[in-house]
């Protein structure tokens, strides 16, 4: 398994501003990925982040509203650019260890 | 593109009651699934991996079961406790470690004292 830590763990921004999240993860892992969590709704996969690569968005999330980095095999940042009040939501990363993925406790987003 | 869908969306039920949680998937070609739980203000803990391999996994009070031909799983809570009151998320992974997961939207459970 895997500790992860976000970083914050809520904000409130106002519009048009921008926010970049931290993910920790107590050990190495070759894999981290973002999700969003929208009010009611299901987590999305925003993006995979690999290590020394760039980010893979998901159909309907773009480098430029969502930049990733992945400057080593335990941190990982997402920053949520230039935002509007639908951005409002839960972000949260996640890890895979052997098939299985470990979830951080998420940052919830308000955007007012 | 893969869908998954969670049947009921919220369930109430007194404690003591043995219960089930329904997930469907739509493309059978999975990796895994994974069945979460969230608690508000909280992350997601996993509850249990169920391998395309496999029909069933275990722990403790919680069973799993895969039907992935019919693309069809199922939670299943015995002897079910207050704390046992979260939303419980479903998840399929087409690709291994190496993919995101596909999510269901939830089963909202609250266990009555």
């Amino acid at each position: 398994s895997a500790v992860i830590s976000q970083k914050p763990s809520r904000d409130i921004c106002q519009r048009g501003t921008s926010l970049t999240i931290q993910c920790q993860v107590d050990s190495q892992v070759t894999m981290m990925f973002w999700y969003r969590q929208q009010p009611g709704q299901s987590l999305t996969l925003i993006a995979t982040a690999n290590q020394g690569s760039e980010a893979t968005y998901e159909s309907g999330f773009v480098i430029d509203k969502f930049p990733i980095s992945r400057p080593n095999l335990t941190f990982s940042t997402l920053t949520v650019s230039n935002m509007s009040p639908e951005d409002s939501s839960i972000y949260l990363c996640s890890v895979g260890i052997a098939y299985e993925q470990y979830f951080g406790p998420g940052t919830r987003l308000t955007v007012t | 593109k893969q869908e998954v869908t969670q049947i009921p969306a919220a369930l109430s039920v007194p404690e003591g009651e043995n219960l089930v949680l329904n997930c469907s998937f739509t493309d059978s070609a999975i990796y895994n699934l994974q069945w979460f739980r969230q608690d508000p203000g909280k992350g997601l803990t996993s509850l249990l991996l169920i391998q395309s391999s496999q029909r069933e996994q275990t722990s403790g009070r919680l069973n799993a079961s895969l039907d992935k031909s019919s693309g069809r799983s199922t939670l299943y809570i015995a002897a079910s406790q207050p704390g046992d009151s979260a939303t419980y998320l479903c998840a399929v992974s087409s690709g291994g470690g190496a993919d995101g997961l596909t999510f269901g939207k939830g089963t909202h459970l609250i266990i009555q004292p």
